[in-house]
């Protein structure tokens, strides 16, 4: 069965501190890797996409990295902003067809001033 | 670019009455949709594939007679629930499949529904 954990379910943070979120999955085929940023009450909005070569993404303060060996990446954010406080949910995407997305739980973070 | 809107943003309506969601491409052709709900504190959850000219695919467990989706464009995708009930308030989001190098789905704003 296709499923995408992540880990933790939410974390809170101080402004300017650093933070890694968590994703394993059990997707196959595999065709990539996306981390969306979703604010409340917003559409997610994509922040990094891996395909199965690729070991680390960067986007500004975001970093992404994927272990194709393990099925395991992470999203690390570095100097936290007030406005990252978001849902960050891990999206791993079925190869073939119409490409189906499987997604995460979501990881809800907090950046408190 | 890969600009995806949806309207209304928010409706409230009574027990019984039917609301349509629009969802459209703006700058660029979609010939697959897709319609998605997400609960509070819950991630999406993948409702229905709208093609554009042809029926659209259901998810198990999603009634296709109560969500009405029309795919009769290649930047518009409408999704109407009907005889809606509170147990159908949610947050409605679409999504355009892309199909450049990244074959990326970009997603709308969403839709709040909130049935009384």
């Amino acid at each position: 069965k296709n499923q995408v954990e992540q880990s933790p379910q939410s974390l809170i943070i101080l402004e300017g501190k650093n933070c890694t979120l968590q994703c394993n999955y059990t997707v196959s085929p595999f065709s990539n890797l996306r981390w969306y940023k979703q604010d409340t009450g917003r559409g997610p909005v994509s922040l990094t996409i891996m395909t199965f070569s690729e070991n680390t993404k960067s986007n500004g303060r975001y970093t992404a990295t994927l272990d194709a060996d393990t099925k395991q990446s992470s999203l690390h954010i570095t100097a936290s902003q007030l406005s990252d406080s978001a849902s960050y949910i891990c999206v791993v995407i079925v190869s073939g067809g119409y490409n189906k997305l499987i997604f995460g739980a979501g990881t809800r973070l907090a950046v408190h001033p | 670019g890969a600009v995806v809107s949806q309207h209304p943003s928010w409706v409230i309506c009574k027990s019984g009455t039917s609301v349509k969601i629009e969802c459209r491409s703006l700058d660029f052709q979609a010939t697959t949709m897709f319609w998605y709900r997400q609960f509070p504190k819950q991630s999406l959850m993948l409702m229905a594939t709208s093609n554009e000219g042809s029926k659209a695919t259901y998810e198990q467990g999603v009634e296709k007679d109560k969500f009405l989706i029309n795919h009769a464009s290649l930047t518009l995708s409408t999704l109407t629930v009907t005889s809606a009930h509170p147990e159908d308030s949610s947050f409605y989001i679409c999504s355009a499949r892309w199909q450049g190098a990244a074959d990326t789905q970009y997603f709308g704003p969403g839709t709040r529904l909130t049935v009384l």
